[in-house]
């Protein structure tokens, strides 16, 4: 098993631009997270997904964030348009619905934004 | 508001010591208590957890201790070695287990030998 695969794993941007982190979940996963890790914040979720359907959209910050799941084994999550307080680390992180299932967390995208 | 308290923020432990980072929660319908374990330029990992109507679970040298009433719990790595040295969170969720867990803010341990 590859385990949850994100990309990039570094991503340097100017502020305005768009940016786009990718997930792939682990195969026969039916939950996803999207969270941002920051030495203030610490890790937040910023969204989750049950069924490629989103559940929790409470965390994403503001309108300049968006998350999507097209199918069961691919997620984005879009940044448009970028601002230097968006730099963080992104995980994505799935896991299989059900008591006792772990979060298997991806390497994470570390996005910085000039 | 930060509903799972983390202490303390960094911890240095002597090797063969014993490790101890303590969490505290607010909502009381928490119901699934997992520490993850994360090193440099890797994601969080689970480490162990445990469920409310046990007050202890032991995992080879990492330990959980809950205490229901007082809303806290805490982990103990016992005969801490130098592998041990990472960033540990506590995390709590409600309902079916995993599913939006609230994370501390994390213990950056170091172990010296």
């Amino acid at each position: 098993d590859a385990g949850v695969i994100q990309s990039p794993r570094h991503e340097v941007t100017e502020m305005g631009q768009e940016v786009t982190l990718r997930c792939k979940p682990i195969s026969g996963h039916n939950s996803l997270f999207w969270y941002r890790q920051t030495m203030m914040r610490g890790l937040e979720l910023l969204i989750y997904f049950n069924n490629n359907v989103p559940i929790d959209d409470s965390g994403m910050p503001e309108d300049r964030f968006s998350a999507k799941m097209p199918n069961a084994s691919f997620s984005t999550l879009k940044i448009q348009p970028s601002e230097p307080r968006d730099s963080a680390v992104y995980f994505c992180a799935s896991s299989f619905r059900g008591r006792d299932s772990p979060l298997h967390f991806g390497n994470g995208t570390r996005l910085t934004v000039t | 508001q930060q509903q799972v308290k983390q202490s303390p923020q960094s911890l240095i432990v002597q090797k063969g010591g014993i490790s101890i980072i303590n969490c505290a929660y607010e909502n009381t319908a928490f119901d699934y208590f997992p520490w993850y374990q994360q090193f440099p330029g890797k994601g969080p990992a689970l480490l162990i957890a445990i469920r409310p109507d046990v007050s202890e679970k032991k995992e080879g040298r990492f330990t959980i201790s809950f205490n229901k009433s007082a809303k806290q719990f805490s982990l103990h790595i016992m005969d801490s070695q130098p592998g041990d040295s990472a960033t540990y969170f506590c995390a709590a969720s409600v309902l079916f287990g995993n599913e939006k867990l609230t994370f501390g803010t994390g213990t950056r341990l170091t172990i010296i030998p």
